[in-house]
């Protein structure tokens, strides 16, 4: 089976643009959940997407939002993009969002 | 409220010594245990899980982890290191959360370094 892919691998953005990423999950995973990694702050908790819902969220402003399409796989968007949000972005997925997490190999977002 | 601590943000070992990396849980009950590496610049790769049952767990390249109800620990073991287990290790729990869902609380990760 064919893991987690993130595309695309690298983004380069300035301040107050916006960006979208995208995840595929496994195939026959439903659920979709999204980290923000930094060196300060560790891996920090998103969103997660289960049968096209957000089921469950984390301590985010507004500007980060996400999706999740009939086929599972699931895009996140930052809009008026800030230095502050230079991350690796995560994406995991798994089978009902109540088992074992796989993880993709992440987008790397730097903001100018 | 549900955290996960990784006591030793940096460990040092030589090749072929043995390893434990820490990790402590608070929970009120028994949650799921993870343990997951990320190498530089890649996502986390899954070494193994406890989900209930033998509280010695085996996992992929040599690595197992003990869960002790009694510290709420889960210590990641490899008994002889190679060079090539230089990465972050990452110890997590999924807990379930009164709507239904699970949450999933991630460590601060501890870094190996290998010495040759």
């Amino acid at each position: 089976k064919a893991g987690v892919t993130q595309t695309p691998r690298y983004l380069i953005k300035t301040r107050g643009q916006q960006v979208t990423l995208s995840c595929s999950p496994i195939s026959g995973h439903r659920s979709v959940s999204w980290y923000q990694q930094t060196p300060g702050q560790g891996l920090q908790f998103l969103f997660e997407y289960f049968s096209e819902t957000q089921r469950n969220k984390g301590n985010f402003p507004g500007r980060f939002s996400g999706r999740q399409f009939s086929n599972s796989r699931s895009e996140m968007n930052v809009s008026t993009l800030e230095l502050g949000d230079s991350a690796l972005y995560l994406c995991a997925s798994s089978l009902s969002g109540r088992d074992t997490q796989y993880f993709g190999p992440g987008t790397r977002l730097t903001v100018l | 409220a549900q955290s996960v601590t990784q006591p030793d943000i940096h460990i040092t070992v030589s090749e072929g010594a043995s390893l434990e990396l820490r990790c402590n849980y608070s929970y009120g009950a028994t949650p799921y245990l993870f343990w997951y590496v990320q190498s530089p610049g890649q996502g986390l790769q899954l070494l193994l899980k406890y989900f209930s049952g033998d509280t010695l767990v085996q996992g992929i390249k040599g690595f197992e982890a003990e869960f002790k109800r009694s510290q709420s620990s889960f210590n990641l073991r490899k008994p002889s290191v190679h060079w090539s287990d230089a990465a972050e290790y990452f110890c997590a729990v999924g807990a379930p959360l009164s709507s239904g869902t699970y949450k999933y609380i991630f460590g601060t990760g501890t870094r190996l370094k290998v010495l040759a």
